[in-house]
Parts: structure tokens; sequence; C-alpha cells
């Protein structure tokens, strides 16, 4: 079972359409993370949290709105999507300080936008 | 920037037996972090192993060892005694430890090893 659940699984949306990717984790975490996933690529960092404040965007465009309301919950907004955005997108979780802690993932919810 | 690199698109192996992966990076900094995650078709990501440059001794988990190089920057993956369910995609994964670096890892292209029965 993962520690990091995300939801929904699946979605599949219009271009018009405002819909929220949600992420939690209760393992005490203070770094949570958006990826990317394109098929048979790696994941593409988009955002990290720390502490709940932004603290890295990777020049992702405005139609993806990151929100940390809490340290265990992590949501991305999603307006005004483009086909081309359809993809994995996974949310990851960490300690804050160790740079050898690792990122547990979530199972990712996959996006269609059409 | 960092970037990291994984020659093998695809490797194949026959069950019990041994496969390498082979990962090289590119940095400018002494001290870093390196990890293997392992992406099944279930899509999530899992840690396979991890390894601190600054220690000399390779990591092993189980079936699982790497040969970190570190003067080379190469940092490959044995798989002992290959099993079913250690057919999936391997990322190789390089995190900076200087701290103004944030908490980002940057992944490899991947390669992915299919286990023949």
């Amino acid at each position: 079972d993962t520690e990091v659940t995300q939801t929904p699984k699946h979605l599949v949306m219009g271009m018009t359409n405002k819909k929220s990717l949600k992420c939690e984790q209760h393992m005490g975490h203070r770094a949570m993370y958006w990826y990317k996933q394109k098929a048979k690529k790696p994941p593409e960092l988009m955002f990290v949290y720390s502490y709940e404040k932004l603290s890295i965007n990777e020049s992702v465009p405005s139609r993806f709105s990151p929100e940390c309301p809490n340290s265990s919950l992590l949501n991305l907004h999603l307006h005004a999507l483009q086909p081309e955005d359809s993809a994995l997108y996974l949310c990851a979780s960490s300690q804050s300080g160790p740079g050898n802690s690792p990122l547990h993932f979530g199972n990712g919810t996959r996006l269609t936008v059409t | 920037a960092q970037t990291v690199t994984q020659s093998q698109p695809e490797m194949s192996v026959q069950e019990a037996e041994t496969v390498t992966l082979s990962c090289t990076y590119d940095t400018s900094e002494s001290d870093y972090y390196l990890f293997w995650y392992k992406q099944p078709p279930s899509r999530q990501m899992i840690l396979v192993i991890r390894q601190e440059a600054y220690k000399q001794q390779n990591a092993t988990e189980n079936r699982f060892s790497v040969n970190f190089q570190k003067a080379a920057k190469s940092f490959s993956l044995k798989i002992s005694d290959s099993q079913l369910g250690d057919a999936a995609m391997y990322f190789c994964a390089y995190r900076s430890a200087v701290k103004a670096a944030g908490n980002k890892l940057t992944f490899g292209g991947g390669t992915r090893v299919l286990v023949k029965p």
C-alpha cells in the first residue's frame, strides 16, 4: 500500500474545464512535490513545497496552480489545459532536511485532456 | 545543471540470472546523493537503493547492489537472481547536497527491464 495517496486515479477533462488533483501523506514529511510524466519518459519536476511554502517552480505554465493547504495535503489546480498536458501526474513527499531522504511517490493521476 | 544518462533503453534477463544497468551523471559538486527507482506497470515509483557520494562503500539491498565510481561519475545497478517481479522501468536519479538547490531530484531517461521465465 502506498503511503502517498493521490485522487482521482484517472481524470478526463475538456480544455475549458477546471479540475483539481489531490495528494495526501501522513508520514510527517515537510517537502512535497508534483511531477509530470509522459509515456516512456522520466518524471519531470513541476513544483516543490517545503514547509508549506513553494520553493521550486520549474517554469510551469500558469494553467497549473499548486496549493499546499497544510503539511499533509498538496493540490494541483488545473484550468484551460491543452491536449499536450495529458500525462501521468505524480505526487511525492520526503523529509525536508536530509538530502538522502528518499521521495515517496503516490500511484499518480492519469490525466487526459480532450 | 546536473544531468543523468542511462544509455540502455531496454535490457532483457533470464529469470534467476544477473543484469547490470548503467547510469552516468554530470556534476561539478562533490557532495550529492544517488538513487535507483523502479516503476512497474502499476505506475508507482519505488525506491530500490540509495548511495551517499561521501561513502566509498557500495550500497546493497538484498538482491540489488550498486557499483559507485565517483571519479568516473558512474552509478550502475546490479540485479542478482532476477525474478519476474523485477520487470519494470528503472530510473537512476541525482540529488544535490547543496541546501540552496532545494529538494530537486533529477532523473535519467530510464531502462526497461524484461525478465524471461
